[in-house]
């Protein structure tokens, strides 16, 4: 079945650059996401890349894409402390009916 | 303008009990999700209403069954829960296939004592 896979914990200073990965098994899914979860809430989109795209910029937040590595990244510049939260990668499945989640990252930003 | 409701928020259930978590959603989705979550584990899908009358099985159905009672709302039952099942729950809906985005709830957290 599809398989996503993040790295657990991320630690960075405030004002630096976090860059978060992903690696993903079916690359069928048209979108890809990234999904921002707070203390004690749910998950909210944050970003999500058009499969035919390399690279997309939404202010702070850069996200690339390269599929022949099925590889996905989220860069965040000039981090901030309520930055702070754990980061989902998703796909959908094949049959485009689910997303499949990654088991999270965790940001911690430390001032 | 609600998006996705769940209730209960919170719950401590008996082993051996059962109950039923309730999610609701107003802005006419065609598809609903039941996700739990687990320390080190991510989010995990329990079980998916891609339309209204259908329901599938995800990565994690065993001891869970669901009702796509209506269009709006998905319901997730426990018939007789375990330890094991102690997590907090999501739901979640989607407009359609190729949605870019899905919709989550605040959660239900259930301890199985």
């Amino acid at each position: 079945g599809e398989d996503v896979e993040q790295s657990l914990f991320l630690s960075v200073r405030e004002g630096d650059s976090s860059v978060i990965n992903c690696t993903y098994t079916d690359s069928s899914s048209t979108y890809l996401y990234w999904y921002k979860q707070e203390p004690g809430a749910g998950l909210q989109l944050l970003t999500y890349i058009f499969s035919n795209m390399d690279m997309k910029q939404d202010q702070r937040l850069t996200v690339l894409l390269n599929k022949k590595d099925k590889h996905l990244s989220l860069r965040i510049a000039d981090t901030q402390t309520g930055d702070s939260a754990i980061y989902f990668c998703a796909t959908a499945n094949q049959a485009g009916t689910a997303l499949i989640f990654g088991k999270g990252t965790t940001l911690s930003v430390s001032s | 303008n609600a998006g996705v409701t769940q209730t209960p928020k919170f719950q401590v259930l008996k082993t051996g009990q059962s109950m039923t978590l309730q999610c609701a959603q107003d802005m006419n989705h065609n598809s609903m999700y039941w996700y739990r979550q687990d320390p080190g584990m991510g989010l995990r899908l329990i079980y998916y209403s891609a339309s209204e009358g259908t329901t599938d099985k995800g990565e994690v159905p065993n001891g869970y069954n669901v009702s796509r009672l209506n269009k709006r709302e998905f319901s997730l039952r426990l018939e007789s829960a375990a330890p094991s099942q102690t997590s907090v729950y999501f739901c979640a809906s989607r407009g359609s296939r190729g949605s870019t985005e899905a919709f989550f709830g605040q959660g239900t957290r259930l301890t199985v004592v």
